[in-house]
Parts: structure tokens; sequence; C-alpha cells
């Protein structure tokens, strides 16, 4: 079956511009995940989403950075206003549920996101 | 304060020897631990992962083994293959936790033919 899909595979765009980056997550996951690896770090936690609770949002490093869940499915996660210190990749992740705690999370491939 | 750590940046060894990427954690609340393998442009693949209620757990050629007193694990890989050359991560996440994940800095590991 298919994995965790994210586009675009890479983004350059000017500070001061809006990006949308998307994930297509596992099909029958529920809970959803944005973390962001910036260089030479590990990786950091944005944001979760389980099926149609609230999302955790204690992970979002400024009031720039929001993310949806249409459907329980595809998640789009935007900036507004990029910033240099944005430049990272952002990565997805699906689990089954979320809600039981100790489950694999699966990766996709993430997006690099470059701010000049 | 980094919650957990990998202290080596990288790690040399010889293909058909033994690998050994270890990480420490400071959370007591933290109960099950995940590796995942990194190669560039990709996303992190899960490798292996432990419970807070077990102290090893075997998969192949890999074994993580946990210390909780302390608050330590590992991962081995025997024998070490060149294709094992990748960044490894070591995560970490807490009881009653929505499930993120708490991830070290990695470790690269490089297998030499």
């Amino acid at each position: 079956g298919a994995g965790v899909s994210q586009s675009p595979s890479n983004k350059v765009t000017e500070k001061g511009k809006d990006v949308e980056l998307r994930c297509d997550p596992i099909s029958g996951h529920t809970a959803l995940y944005w973390y962001r690896q910036s260089l030479g770090q590990g990786l950091e936690f944005l944001i979760y989403f389980q099926g149609n609770s609230a999302p955790d949002k204690s992970g979002l490093p400024s009031d720039r950075f929001s993310a949806e869940r249409t459907g329980g499915s595809v998640s789009t996660l935007t900036i507004q206003r990029t910033q240099q210190e944005d430049s990272a990749v952002y990565l997805c992740a699906s689990s089954i549920s979320g809600t039981s705690g100790q489950e694999t999370q699966y990766f996709g491939p993430g997006t690099r996101l470059l701010v000049l | 304060d980094q919650q957990v750590k990998q202290n080596s940046p990288s790690l040399s060894v010889q293909e058909g020897r033994i690998s050994i990427l270890n990480c420490d954690y400071t959370n007591s609340m933290f109960d099950y631990f995940l590796w995942y393998k990194k190669y560039p442009a990709e996303g992190p693949t899960f490798l292996i992962s432990i419970s807070s209620i077990k102290d090893k757990n075997e998969d192949g050629r890999f074994t993580v083994f946990l210390n909780k007193s302390a608050k330590h694990l590992s991962l081995h890989i025997v024998p070490s293959q060149p294709g094992d050359s990748a960044v490894y991560f070591c995560a970490a996440q807490s009881r009653g936790s929505q499930g993120n994940l708490i991830f070290g800095k990695g470790t690269k590991l490089s297998v030499k033919p």
C-alpha cells in the first residue's frame, strides 16, 4: 500500500510570502503529525491531529504557522509571511489511531523549504 | 533543554562488525522508545521500538536495549552492512501523551566495506 506522501518535495520562496505544504497520510490512519527538522537538529514536533478532535497545536513556533485537516485525511500546513528561520525540512507522519500510545509513526519524504 | 540526547554525532564501523548507537533521556515519564533510520533526502524510516516494560527487543540484525535506571538505550546492529550507513534517530514518547515524539539530534553511521 501507499505510504505517507507530501508535496511539494522542494519549495523555494521569498521572505514574506505565504507557503502551503500538503500531506496525504496512509489510508486508514486517523492520527497525523507535523514535524520539522532544521539543519543539524533533530525533529521538532509542530502539531497533531487525531480524528475529529481539536488538534494539539502546542508545538507551533508562532502564530504564522497553522494547519488544517480536511475530511480526516489530507492535511495542509500553512506558513504565513515566511522568514529565513523557517527554512527546514517539514515532515508529516501518520499512525493508526494516536490514542493508545506506543504506536509507530510512519513518515513521508518531507518538503524541503528554503526561504530566501 | 534536550530531553533526548544522542551525544555522538557520528560513528564509523567496519563492515561485519557491531555498530552500537547510544541514546540518553532525562524524562522519567517516557515509556516508549523508537529508533528511526534516515537516508539523505528521504523521510525517517521506522526500525525498531521498545516499551518501558521490557529491557530488550530484537528484530533480525537490530537489537534495542533499555536501561531504565540509567535512562539509557542503545541500538546494536550486527553484523553491520554498508547499506546501514545513514543517520539514526532515537525518539521517545511520554506516558499518557497524545503521541508526539521527542527526537534526539541523530547519529550518522558510516559502515565501511
